[in-house]
């Protein structure tokens, strides 16, 4: 079945970007998510690319695909403590809409 | 955006009880789906919300234990039965938004069964 994983933990420094890299095994993905997690929140969807885009940018945030390689990335620019956070990638692959998901990175960030 | 409400936000729970959980969105929407997210872990589809009709379950879990209903196009119910301490989780329901493919959650419900 399809699968997501993201690598576990990122530490960086105020003011520093940040890279939360996530790869996926299905290549019939049509649409990939990234969400972000506060302690003790919900979900809240950051941004989202279609499968026939390679980059997509919004603010600080900038989305990466690379199909060849199945591999997506979340770049923060200028890094902020109210960024750390838990951030999930997650693909859909069907019109169904479920969604899959990494097990999510824990972003910490130092002042 | 969506904007969706769930009740209650946390509970805690006896075993061998149940609890049902409300999700409210504030407009009409075609998809609505029930995930849960184990202390630590990422986040599971439960199944899919139809409205007028069964909900579908994903692999590995049954309506007698998480009977959901879907009156209509904004309001859903998940139930969790006969509880456990395995159970204890973060409950949370999100839909689809039609036009362009986003897909919101609710804030959750942090459920602790002891």
């Amino acid at each position: 079945g399809e699968d997501v994983e993201q690598s576990l933990f990122l530490s960086v420094r105020e003011g520093d970007s940040s890279v939360i890299n996530c790869t996926y095994t299905d290549s019939s993905s049509t649409y990939l998510y990234w969400y972000k997690q506060e302690p003790g929140a919900g979900l809240q969807l950051l941004t989202y690319i279609f499968s026939n885009m390679d980059m997509k940018q919004d603010q600080r945030l900038t989305v990466l695909l690379n199909k060849k390689d199945k591999h997506l990335s979340l770049r923060i620019a200028d890094t902020q403590t109210g960024d750390s956070a838990i951030y999930f990638c997650a693909g859909t692959y069907n019109q169904g809409g479920k969604l899959i998901f990494g097990q999510g990175t824990e972003l910490s960030v130092k002042p | 955006s969506a904007v969706i409400s769930q009740k209650p936000s946390r509970d805690i729970c006896q075993r061998g009880t149940s609890l049902t959980i409300q999700c409210q969105v504030d407009s009409q929407v075609t998809m609505m789906f029930w995930y849960r997210q184990q202390p630590g872990q990422s986040l599971t589809l439960i199944a899919t919300a139809n409205q007028g009709s069964e909900a579908t379950y994903e692999s590995g879990f049954v309506i007698d234990k998480f009977p959901i209903s879907r009156p209509n196009l904004t309001f859903s119910t998940l139930t969790v039965s006969n509880m456990s301490p395995e159970d204890s989780s973060i409950y949370l329901c999100s839909v689809l938004a039609s036009s362009y493919n986003e897909q919101f959650f609710g804030p959750g419900t942090r459920l602790t069964v002891l």
